[in-house]
């Protein structure tokens, strides 16, 4: 079983819609990251999670350390939110080694 | 937020010629860098941990000779493809960590091909 599990795989949303991505781990961890990857393969750090909850603009993220469990929503989505959205979480075993999830690819109709 | 630069972003070689890739951090100071490869719809692969003035640490299953790995100042590191084959082809993604938080920056990635 991996340390990181995300949900869904894929996902296809109408534009405007809100869309929530899941992530759950299963070990200790000291922060969480949500990472977004565009088609050229680029990689943006989104937001970086250790408690509660974080917004930029239309995203939010969340995280339940109790339940080992994140989510990443994304309101009034867009066809440019279309993207590999990755959970990467550093385990308190490992001092700055990130663990990845296998990634969701959402895309967004126009 | 911080940068971390690659270059180049494309890189066609031929078998056997070494390719060299650079990873900047812009505007922070870099202590530890990360090397990962990433094969088509597949998550990314941590290849090796380098840390400014001391040598890499390769992760199980990757050649320290075939991947030579040089972070020489807290804002340069460097990847090496030495010898390189075909199956060597991939997106090579660094990123980049200062001291402190836990925050970690990736670079745009690097596309290389092995004809």
């Amino acid at each position: 079983k991996n340390e990181v599990e995300q949900s869904p795989q894929n996902l296809t949303a109408q534009e405007g819609e809100f869309i929530t991505i899941n992530c759950s781990y299963s070990v200790g961890i000291s922060a969480l990251h949500w990472l977004q990857q565009h088609p050229g393969g680029g990689i943006v750090s989104l937001f970086m999670l250790s408690s509660g909850k974080k917004k930029h603009g239309r995203l939010i993220a969340t995280i339940n350390i109790q339940e080992k469990h994140s989510s990443l929503h994304i309101t009034a989505s867009h066809p440019r939110d279309s993207a590999v959205y990755i959970c990467a979480v550093l385990l308190t075993s490992s001092a700055r080694q990130l663990t990845f999830g296998s990634g969701t690819q959402l895309t967004v109709l126009p | 937020g911080a940068v971390v630069s690659q270059h180049p972003s494309r890189v066609i070689c031929k078998s056997g010629t070494s390719v060299k890739i650079e990873c900047r951090s812009l505007d922070f100071q870099a202590t530890t860098m990360f090397w990962y490869r990433q094969f088509p719809k597949q998550s990314l692969m941590l290849m090796a941990t380098s840390n400014e003035g001391s040598k890499a640490t390769y992760e199980q299953g990757v050649e320290k000779d075939k991947f030579l790995i040089n972070h020489a100042s807290l804002t340069l590191s460097t990847l090496t493809v030495t010898s390189a084959h075909p199956e060597d082809s991939s997106f090579y993604i660094c990123s980049a960590r200062p001291e402190q938080p836990y925050e970690q920056y990736f670079g745009p990635g690097t596309r290389l091909t092995v004809t």
